[in-house]
């Protein structure tokens, strides 16, 4: 069974104050590797995929990376209007549905 | 384009009511799923359409739980008899293609069963 483990559950952050989310996953045969925010009262937005271990992404102050047991999610300089939570979610094996992990809830203060 | 749609955004039924929910995804996406998500168990995938057929359904909590695809632009999941424990927020994604790509989720349904 996929599993996937984010930590920390919750993180407070200073505005300008860069910090890294973890996703650590356990699964057979890694597809590919989602990471999404979620606002409250929202569905889940995309933001990347990564799909073999090396590879990176970018998008204004974010940066997911992958290894082969974990991905982390970098924060550079966040703004408030980073303050949302953060999920994590693999595809493994033959099936094309996500495994979602319980997320990071972000807040940066002003 | 719109995005995914939906509807009823709230929904609030008693115990032993019948309750359906409606999913009209991305136009031109090929693949719909359907995820429930609550505070204690998270997002989990209920199940997932390629092409209007149902392709796996093992995340269904019973048969209490089905879900239909018609045609490529609408799908419904039913509940019946609802519980208080199916109470969630109800999740419609789509993705562009068959396989592992991003999927966009829609608004969600919030369901309360009393």
């Amino acid at each position: 069974e996929d599993q996937v483990t984010q930590s920390p559950e919750a993180l407070r952050l200073q505005e300008g104050e860069s910090s890294s989310l973890n996703c650590s996953y356990t699964v057979s045969g890694l597809r590919g590797l989602f990471w999404y925010r979620q606002d409250p009262g929202k569905g889940p937005e995309f933001l990347f995929t990564l799909y073999s271990a090396g590879e990176e992404k970018e998008k204004e102050r974010l940066k997911a990376t992958l290894t082969k047991k974990e991905s982390f999610l970098h924060i550079t300089a966040p703004k408030p209007e980073d303050s949302a939570t953060y999920l994590c979610a693999v595809a493994g094996g033959g099936a094309d549905g996500l495994t979602f992990g319980k997320g990071t809830h972000l807040i940066i203060q002003p | 384009d719109a995005g995914v749609i939906q509807s009823p955004r709230h929904e609030v039924t008693e115990m032993g009511q019948e309750v359906t929910l409606r999913c009209k995804p991305i136009s031109g996406h090929n693949s719909l799923f359907w995820y429930r998500q609550t505070m204690m168990r998270g997002l989990e995938l209920l199940i997932y359409f390629n092409n209007n057929v149902p392709i796996d359904d093992s995340g269904m909590p019973e048969d209490r739980f089905s879900a239909k695809m018609p045609n490529a632009s609408f799908s419904t999941l039913k509940i019946q008899p609802s519980e208080p424990r199916d109470s969630a927020v109800y999740f419609c994604a789509s993705s562009f293609r068959t396989g592992v790509y991003e999927q966009y989720f829609g608004p969600g349904t919030r369901l309360t069963v009393t």
